[in-house]
Order: C-alpha cells, then structure tokens, then sequence
C-alpha cells in the first residue's frame, strides 16, 4: 500500500532556530514529491522534487529528495512566526496523479 | 503562478440543504480537478478525481450519490453535498494541476461547510 510518513508529528521551536522536516514515501509509480504549507486555509504550494540530490531553495526554505532511501526533507533557517503552520508532504504517484498525503508535521514557532 | 479559486468559502445552512462548491482554474485549463476534505487537525482525504467530460472517480468509501461532481469545462469543477446532514460538516478542498509537464497541484481556499 502506498504511505507517506512524515516527522516529527510537532515541533516547537524559538525563532532563530533552524529545524528540519522530514517525509519518507513508499509509492508505486513514484514521480514527484510536493511540500505544502497550510495556515488557515487550503495548502500553499512550497517545492516540487523530480530528482535526487538536487537541493530546491526559496529564501530561508530549502528541500532535497534522495529517491534511493526514499527521503525528503524540508528546512528553515531563522525561523519566524509567521512560519507556523503544518508542513504537509505528499509524493505524486502513479498514471492517475494522484497525491498520497502524510499527516503533516505541526511547526509552532515562539517569539 | 496558477491559480485554483474555490466558492463559497464559508457554508452554514439547514439539514436536508444540498450545497454546491465550484472550483474554478483562472489561468490554465485543467482536465483533471481533485475534491478533498479534511477533518480538524488532520491531513488532506482525497474524495474523488474530476475528470473533465467524463465520471468522477470516487475514492472507497466516498458516496457518489451523496457528493456530486460534475466538471463540465475545462476550468470548472462543481461539487454538490446532497441532503446534507451535520456529519458532513467539514472543510472541503479542491485542486486542480496545470497539464503541462511536471506541474503541481494548486489549491483553492476551501470551503467550510456548517450543517446545523
């Protein structure tokens, strides 16, 4: 069965701090791997991973895929409150795209 | 960057109403539109994958007589709660993905759907 397994579940941290989120998948047909942000609202689409050992950036947020050990991880550097949301990992699979979602990792980030 | 734009964003209505949620994608064409819900404080539970000019197809477990698709254009998508009742109270998402190679899923900003 397909999964995604995200960790840690939560994690509260001071801003400043730099914290790492990671997501392993277990899919057939694997063909992506997409990090979300979600506030209040829907997802907010963050990075999409196609090959291994090529790092994604976006200003304080950074992403990498290593397809051998069936891995990502989504960091923050400097952590601001205003990144606190859950992180959702989801890896793209199969000729139907559909996405299978992990449960999201919940980042508090404290003043 | 696309972008997917969902409405109404907020539903309260009576028991037995059936509620339609549109999803629409401004910028591109999608043939494929994705309706999800989810539960507080948890992840994303994909409903069903709208298929532009044919059949929705229905994850397990999710009633086809209950939760409508219909995506008749290549931008729009519609679902439609029938009678609904206070257990289908939720917050409903969609997506759609630009066809173009190598393209993600974006979302619309939901809907919160409120049965009394």
């Amino acid at each position: 069965e397909d999964k995604v397994v995200q960790s840690p579940l939560s994690l509260v941290v001071h801003e400043g701090d730099t914290v790492t989120l990671n997501c392993s998948y277990e899919v057939t047909n694997f063909r992506s791997l997409l990090w979300y942000k979600q506030e209040k609202k829907a997802p907010t689409f963050l990075f999409m991973l196609t090959s291994s050992g090529i790092e994604k950036k976006s200003g304080r947020l950074s992403s990498i895929l290593d397809k051998k050990e069936l891995f990502s991880i989504l960091n923050i550097t400097a952590t601001q409150t205003g990144d606190s949301a859950v992180y959702l990992c989801a890896a793209n699979a199969g000729n139907n795209r559909k996405l299978i979602w992990g449960l999201g990792t919940s980042l508090a980030v404290n003043p | 960057g696309a972008v997917v734009s969902q409405h109404p964003s907020w539903v309260i209505c009576k028991s037995g109403t059936s509620v339609k949620i549109e999803c629409r994608s401004l910028d591109f064409q999608a043939t494929t539109m994705f309706w999800y819900r989810q539960f507080p404080k948890q992840s994303l539970m994909l409903m069903a994958t709208s298929n532009e000019g044919s059949k929705a197809t229905y994850e397990q477990g999710v009633e086809k007589d209950k939760f409508l698709i219909n995506h008749a254009s290549l931008t729009l998508s519609t679902l439609t709660v029938t009678s609904a009742h206070p257990e289908d109270s939720s917050f409903y998402i969609c997506s759609a993905r630009d066809p173009q190679y190598l393209q993600p899923q974006h979302f619309g900003d939901g809907t919160r759907l409120s049965i009394l």
